[in-house]
């Protein structure tokens, strides 16, 4: 069955610092993944996403994400963080058929410390 | 800008009680999702529509939780008896198509539910 994982629960990083958010996903054919942002009492905003192509992908907010096959990682980065980036993050992944839906993570809850 | 509404934003209700919540997706949308979140998780697939068909109710508690969308636009959901477990927010998407993945599926704010 399909699954991500998101093996951090929370993540703190200083201000300024750089920032890489862990995803593993299982799925038997070539996924489809994406990033989504969470703020609190706030739906989800679509970060990225990757279909095909160029393994690093470029999102909004300055984010990137780098998708590995071999590892079957789909990994979050941005290279300078700022305070506006505390939220929960969520790694996706959707299947490939008719009514196609995503499948989410756990989440991974970004503190900024100044 | 637009965006896929729902109401209301906050719902208390007791146990055994019904509650339905509401979803309006972006115009032109034909694909509809509900989701569920508990806290500190990722949101999981309830139901997904294809215009006013289901496509997908397979983790959708039949006995009792309902959902319509019976012109093909805005759609509700529906939980009755509703049980201290259900407390979550609930969160509605929608998508421009809905046989490839390639575009993009927009969020609501969801509603909070607290079953008391």
């Amino acid at each position: 069955a399909q699954s991500v994982t998101q093996p951090d629960i929370h993540i703190t990083v200083s201000e300024g610092a750089s920032l890489e958010l862990r995803c593993n996903y299982s799925y038997g054919a070539t996924p489809y993944l994406f990033w989504y942002v969470q703020s609190p009492g706030q739906g989800l905003q679509l970060l990225l996403k990757y279909f095909s192509g160029d393994t690093l992908v470029q999102g909004i907010k300055g984010f990137e994400a780098e998708f590995k096959r071999s590892q079957s990682s789909f990994n979050l980065r941005k290279p300078s963080v700022h305070w506006s980036d505390a939220a929960e993050y969520f790694c996706a992944v959707g299947i490939n058929q008719a009514g196609t839906a995503l499948i989410f993570g756990k989440g991974t809850t970004l503190s900024v410390s100044s | 800008e637009a965006e896929v509404a729902q109401s209301p934003r906050y719902k208390i209700t007791e146990k055994s009680q019904a509650v339905a919540f509401w979803c309006d997706p972006i115009s032109g949308h034909a694909t509809l999702y509900w989701y569920r979140q508990i806290l500190g998780q990722g949101p999981e697939l309830l139901v997904q529509f294809q215009d006013e068909s289901v496509v997908d109710d397979s983790q959708l508690p039949k006995d009792r939780f309902s959902a319509e969308r019976l012109k093909g636009v805005d759609s509700t959901l529906k939980i009755q008896p509703a049980e201290l477990g259900d407390s979550a927010m609930y969160l509605c998407a929608s998508r421009l198509q809905g046989t490839h993945p390639n575009t993009e599926a927009f969020f609501g704010q969801g509603t909070r539910l607290t079953v008391v």
